[in-house]
């Protein structure tokens, strides 16, 4: 079965570092790979998302995505935060073929951008 | 707004009693999907529906939890005789399958707590 493993719990920035949260996961076959945010009070929000083609991807609000597939590895990354973007980060990843679409996630990394 | 609908969106219950939870998906998604989360833990996959067959059930899962998903429509996800250990966000997603790809959208969740 697949796993996904998110590298860090709780980052602390301040406004305008930049972020780089690492994701990796374990299934030698197609994959495909997603960010999701989750803002405090709110709902899962997809961020990006790769199924093919140029690994590196970008989402909404600034943010992209590089899929390594020697590494197994889609890290997100956002090159200047904002205190706007504190949130929770979930990494998934769907295995394709019986999955039927469904997605094994991270434990998440909380983001806190101090002002 | 068009997006997935769970209600209600908060339960307290005590514990040895049943409760039901009812999702909307998004209009024409055949995928309907059951997630739980826990507090510090990514979503955790209970069950699957394509359209109205339930495809796949976690281990997650014990004989106290039902889903349905009559008509291919909306789904409920009843727990019964509930225990302190079911407290969790139990959350609906939906999506439309293709070829190409599968994006998985979530609502709200359904916060239920066992006292």
């Amino acid at each position: 079965a697949q796993s996904v493993s998110q590298h860090n719990h709780h980052v602390i920035l301040s406004e305008a570092a930049s972020l780089e949260l690492g994701c990796n996961y374990s299934y030698g076959g197609t994959v495909n790979l997603f960010w999701y945010v989750q803002y405090p009070g709110q709902h899962l929000q997809l961020l990006l998302k790769y199924f093919s083609g140029d690994p590196l991807v970008k989402g909404i609000k600034g943010f992209e995505a590089e899929f390594i597939k020697s590494k197994f590895s889609f890290n997100l990354r956002k090159p200047s935060v904002q205190w706007s973007d504190t949130a929770e980060y979930f990494c998934a990843v769907y295995a394709g073929g019986t999955s039927y679409g469904k997605l094994t996630f991270g434990q998440g990394t909380i983001l806190t951008v101090h002002p | 707004d068009t997006g997935v609908s769970q209600n209600p969106r908060h339960k307290i219950t005590k514990r040895g009693q049943n409760v039901t939870f009812r999702c909307d998906p998004i209009s024409e998604h055949n995928r309907l999907y059951w997630y739980r989360q826990t507090l510090g833990q990514g979503p955790e996959f209970l069950t699957y529906f394509q359209n109205e067959a339930q495809l796949e059930k976690s281990r997650l899962l014990s004989d106290r939890f039902s889903a349905e998903r009559p008509k291919g429509s909306f789904s409920t996800l009843e727990i019964q005789r509930t225990e302190q250990g079911d407290s969790a966000m139990y959350l609906c997603a939906s999506s439309l399958s293709k070829v190409s790809g599968n994006t998985i959208y979530f609502g709200e969740g359904s916060w239920l707590t066992v006292v």
